[in-house]
């Protein structure tokens, strides 16, 4: 019965690598979130999408590609993984894109 | 200017005592006013939500908006221990990107 789920919880890989993020929720909701919180603890956004569709892309190298096969899911693939993408990388949905987010528990990234 | 701002701590209170998180917003435009709880090593919380001026309160929460001054607050009264976390703001609608403040750290004292 979770609500936002996230696979894998931990990623330990080489730098160079590509990997995939997998992201559900069950809610029922519109609007789904990716975002970094990196050492510092800060929580940027890198991506949202409403009903599928990309609503927000901020200023995050093309090496990240979200997909969202349907408003349930949002997976994160992230190509030629770097030293500096080591971070928690948190999924969320809302209601609608103004609404209160819940947030999955998190994948802990660590390139070596 | 940062889009939205938070003193980051710690702010250490006593138990018992009233806690007082702020967080200042710069776009005017803005709708929807979110306090979440994050505990270290996990994911933030949604506690409060808020979306006209005036006070909310929740059980031992309080959030309070004021847009003509662009703050919003949260007040933890009666603080526990188990308070102690870190208390991110968010700010939603206007030209808002979604961006969360920075956190505030508020430890609770036994």
């Amino acid at each position: 019965d979770t609500a936002v789920s996230q696979t894998p919880k931990y990623l330990v890989t080489q730098m160079g690598n590509d990997k995939s993020i997998k992201c559900e929720q069950n809610l029922g909701h519109d609007t789904m979130y990716w975002y970094k919180q990196d050492s510092k603890k800060f929580l940027k956004i890198m991506f949202s999408y409403n009903n599928k569709e990309l609503i927000i892309n901020e200023t995050v190298p093309n090496r990240f590609s979200p997909k969202s096969p349907d408003k349930a899911h949002l997976n994160l693939h992230i190509n030629s993984l770097e030293l500096g993408d080591s971070a928690v990388y948190f999924c969320a949905s809302s209601q609608d894109s103004a609404g209160g987010q819940f947030f999955g528990p998190g994948t802990r990234l660590t390139v070596l | 200017q940062k889009e939205v701002e938070q003193n980051s701590g710690p702010l250490s209170v006593p138990e018992g005592a009233i806690a007082s998180l702020n967080c200042t917003y710069s776009d005017r435009g803005s709708q929807s006013f979110f306090w979440y709880r994050q505990y270290s090593g996990k994911s933030p919380e949604l506690i409060m939500s808020i979306y006209s001026n005036g006070d909310k309160e929740d059980g031992r929460f309080t959030a309070q908006l004021n847009k003509a001054s662009q703050y919003v607050s949260l007040l933890i009264r009666d603080s526990q221990p188990s308070d102690s976390a870190t208390y991110l703001c968010r700010v939603a609608g206007g030209g808002n990107k979604l961006t969360f403040g920075t956190g505030t750290q508020l430890k609770v004292e036994l």
